[in-house]
């Protein structure tokens, strides 16, 4: 069974600029959340969705958006990119919202220049 | 709400001797409680769950943990320290049913291992 993938697993980009990032689940599960990961705030929630539908969302600005489509895959986009915004972004899937573990794939790694 | 602290940021030990790594967290619902690993530029891996079944969780790669609700506790233990198990561990709690938190998972700050030859 294939495990999450995400697309780009690295990226630079300049200041201003906008990103996507994708992330197909595991087979059959049907919610899929994002995080952020920095060495000085460590794992941030930023949301999760669930049947095309944000269900949870973390504490971030509204540059940070996100989709999900029919067949569960979803992209983050973040707008207006800032330093700061450097990061490794994580996608994790599971069964459904509220219903345990997560799995997680490798990260895409963001630079902003 | 919910909330998770791991109370040692750096955890350094030999190779054969015993890991401890603690964490502490608080919930106003029934939790359930995760343990993940991750490795230098990869993602998370689960090492164990604890769902409300036995309190002492047996995981992958002889880590264990034990659920103490009076301590609101959740440390992980393994025997003997290998040179693969150097890693940032992270626990987590999330709610199980009820609150607004319901289904949200929130992540302790991490604590590195670093184990010596």
């Amino acid at each position: 069974k294939a495990g999450v993938t995400q697309t780009p697993r690295y990226l630079i980009k300049t200041r201003g600029q906008q990103v996507t990032l994708s992330c197909s689940p595991i087979s059959g599960h049907r919610s899929v959340s994002w995080y952020q990961q920095t060495p000085g705030q460590g794992l941030q929630f930023l949301f999760e969705y669930f049947s095309e539908t944000q269900r949870n969302k973390g504490n971030f600005p509204g540059r940070f958006s996100g989709r999900q489509f029919s067949n569960s895959r979803s992209e983050m986009n973040v707008s207006t990119l800032e330093l700061g915004d450097s990061a490794l972004y994580l996608c994790a899937s599971r069964v459904g919202v509220g219903t345990g573990e997560l799995f997680f794939g490798e990260g895409s790694r963001l630079t902003v220049l | 709400a919910q909330s998770v602290t791991q109370l040692d940021s750096h955890v350094s030990v030999s190779e054969g001797t015993p890991v401890l790594l603690r964490c502490n967290y608080s919930s106003s619902y029934s939790p359930s409680l995760f343990w993940y690993v991750q490795h230098p530029n990869k993602g998370l891996q689960l090492l164990l769950k604890y769902t409300s079944a036995a309190t002492l969780v047996k995981g992958i790669n002889g880590f264990e943990a034990e659920f103490k609700k009076s301590e609101t506790s959740f440390h992980l233990t393994k025997p003997s320290a290998h040179m693969s198990d150097a890693a940032e561990y992270f626990c987590v709690v999330s709610d199980r049913a009820g609150g607004t938190s319901y289904g949200k998972l929130t992540f302790g700050q991490g604590t590195i291992l670093t184990v010596h030859p």
